[in-house]
């Protein structure tokens, strides 16, 4: 059975922190893994991870995909209040997308 | 501008009575999927469609249908909803294979009573 598992659930910090969200994964046919980030309405990308591009970084934002141990993580650096969201991670496969329950990060000024 | 819609945003409806929320891109995507999102179980595709004309099903298709016949618009029926439908429903597609980024519709909260 294809899924993914993101940890921790939910994350509570101060501003200026430094956050790694994991995800883990076990799929038959793997393709990309994506993050995205989901405030009160739909979810937005922030990287897209394959074979051939196995990190990305976005200003604060960083991402790294581990193949051998089939799991990614994302860094936020500097946390800012407005990095408040659920941080959701997806795989794709062949024709379909498996999504972690999300980590849900609270950032206190 | 680029975007997936979807109608109605909202619904509250009782148990049994046919519904369709309708899903459009303007992005020329040959994917598209239907999500529900459920607390404590995160996004699930209920269907998806690698082009017209091709539908198929996701982890979780029991009491939905699709259709696809036009590129643009992919619909999602609920024959005779159920309380356990009850739930945030997103829209979503892709240019082709699903190993790209998805892009999402602004979902549709239903309560079914």
């Amino acid at each position: 059975e294809d899924k993914v598992v993101q940890s921790p659930l939910s994350l509570v910090v101060h501003e200026g922190d430094t956050v790694t969200l994991n995800c883990s994964y076990e799929v038959t046919n793997f393709r990309s893994l994506l993050w995205y980030k989901q405030e009160k309405k739909a979810p937005t990308f922030l990287f897209m991870l394959t074979s051939s591009g196995i990190e990305k970084k976005s200003g604060r934002l960083s991402s790294i995909l581990d193949k051998k141990e089939l799991s990614s993580i994302l860094n936020i650096t500097a946390t800012q209040t407005g990095d408040s969201a659920i941080y959701l991670c997806a795989v794709g496969t062949g024709n379909q997308f498996y999504f972690g329950t999300g980590t849900s990060l609270t950032v206190i000024p | 501008e680029a975007q997936v819609t979807q109608n109605p945003r909202y619904l509250i409806t009782v148990t049994g009575k046919k519904l369709t929320v309708t899903c459009s891109q303007n992005m020329n995507h040959e994917y598209m999927s239907w999500y529900r999102q459920d607390p404590g179980l995160g996004l699930r595709q209920i269907y998806y469609s690698m082009n017209v004309e091709v539908t198929d099903k996701g982890d979780v298709p029991e009491g939905y249908k699709v259709s696809r016949k036009e590129k643009r618009n992919f619909p999602l029926i609920l024959e005779s909803p159920s309380p356990n439908q009850t739930s945030l429903y997103f829209c979503a597609s892709s240019p082709q294979r699903p190993q790209e980024t998805q892009y999402f519709g602004p979902g549709t909260r239903l309560l079914v009573l």
